[in-house]
C-alpha cells in the first residue's frame, strides 16, 4: 500500500484568489499521478495524468506540475471561481499493476 | 459510451446483516473494476481490484468480499456488517491493461450506514 498524502486538508479562499495544493507520494517504484476533481453529489472526474519527471499539465485556469524524484505534485487554479469549489484527489498508480492509491483530498471552497 | 452504474444509491442497514452492492459497466469488455471506500474525514480506500472474470484482488483485511460473476458486473458483499463498514462506496472501471494513462471512471457510489 502506498501512502499518498495531500495537502492542506482544506482551504477556503475568496473569488479571485489563486490557490495551490500538494500531492506528496513515494518516489521508488512512481508510474503515473492522476489529478481528480470531485464535487459534491457527484462522482470524481479526472483532471490530468502526469508521468514524466517535470510534466506540465494545463486545463484552463487549472494547471498541475510533477517532481518524480522528490515525490510531489502541484495542483494551482489561478483567479478561483465558486464553481471550483470541489475536493481536489489525487492518486499514484504503482508499476506492476492497475492500482490506484489516493490522498485523502483537498477540499476547496471558493466564496463570491 | 461507457456508463457505470451502481445501486442502491443509499443503505441503511443494521450491525450483524447481510450486504450486496451491485456495479455494473456498459460499453465496454473486459474492463478493470475497483471497489473503494471513503470513511468518514478519510480518502478514497482501495477495497478489491478485479482484472478479470473470478479474478479479485484485495487490498487490506477486512469484513467485506468482492466478487465478479460477469465481465462488466462487480459485487461487494458481507455477511455480517459491522459499525465500522458505514461510509461511501465507489465502484470505478478502467480500460483493461496497465497503460499509465488508464484513467478511472467512477459510479454515483451508495451511501452504507450500519446502525
Amino acid at each position: 500500500i502506498l501512502n499518498v498524502e495531500q495537502s492542506p486538508q482544506s482551504l477556503h479562499v475568496q473569488e479571485g484568489d489563486s490557490t495551490n495544493f500538494t500531492c506528496s507520494f513515494p518516489s521508488s517504484n512512481f508510474y503515473a499521478l492522476h489529478w481528480y476533481r470531485w464535487e459534491t453529489a457527484k462522482s470524481p472526474e479526472a483532471l490530468f495524468v502526469m508521468t514524466l519527471n517535470g510534466d506540465e499539465k494545463k486545463k484552463g485556469r487549472i494547471s498541475a506540475t510533477l517532481n518524480t524524484k522528490e515525490g510531489y505534485s502541484y495542483l494551482y487554479i489561478k483567479g478561483s471561481q465558486p464553481e471550483d469549489s470541489a475536493t481536489y484527489l489525487c492518486a499514484i498508480k504503482s508499476g506492476g499493476f492497475n492500482k490506484f492509491y489516493f490522498g485523502s483530498g483537498t477540499k476547496l471552497n471558493v466564496k463570491p | 459510451s461507457q456508463t457505470i452504474h451502481q445501486w442502491p444509491a443509499t443503505l441503511v442497514q443494521p450491525v450483524g446483516s447481510p450486504l450486496s452492492l451491485e456495479c455494473t459497466v456498459e460499453g465496454t469488455s473486459n474492463p478493470n473494476l475497483y471497489w473503494y471506500r471513503q470513511a468518514a474525514g478519510r480518502g478514497l480506500q482501495l477495497l478489491f481490484y478485479s482484472v478479470g472474470i473470478g479474478q479479485i484482488s484485495s487490498e487490506v483485511p477486512q469484513n467485506l468480499s468482492a466478487s465478479r460473476p460477469q465481465d462488466r458486473q462487480f459485487i461487494l458483499s458481507s455477511k455480517k456488517l459491522l459499525l465500522s463498514d458505514s461510509g461511501f462506496y465507489l465502484c470505478a472501471w478502467s480500460t483493461g491493461g496497465q497503460g499509465a494513462y488508464n484513467e478511472q471512471f467512477f459510479g454515483p457510489g451508495t451511501r452504507l450506514t450500519v446502525l
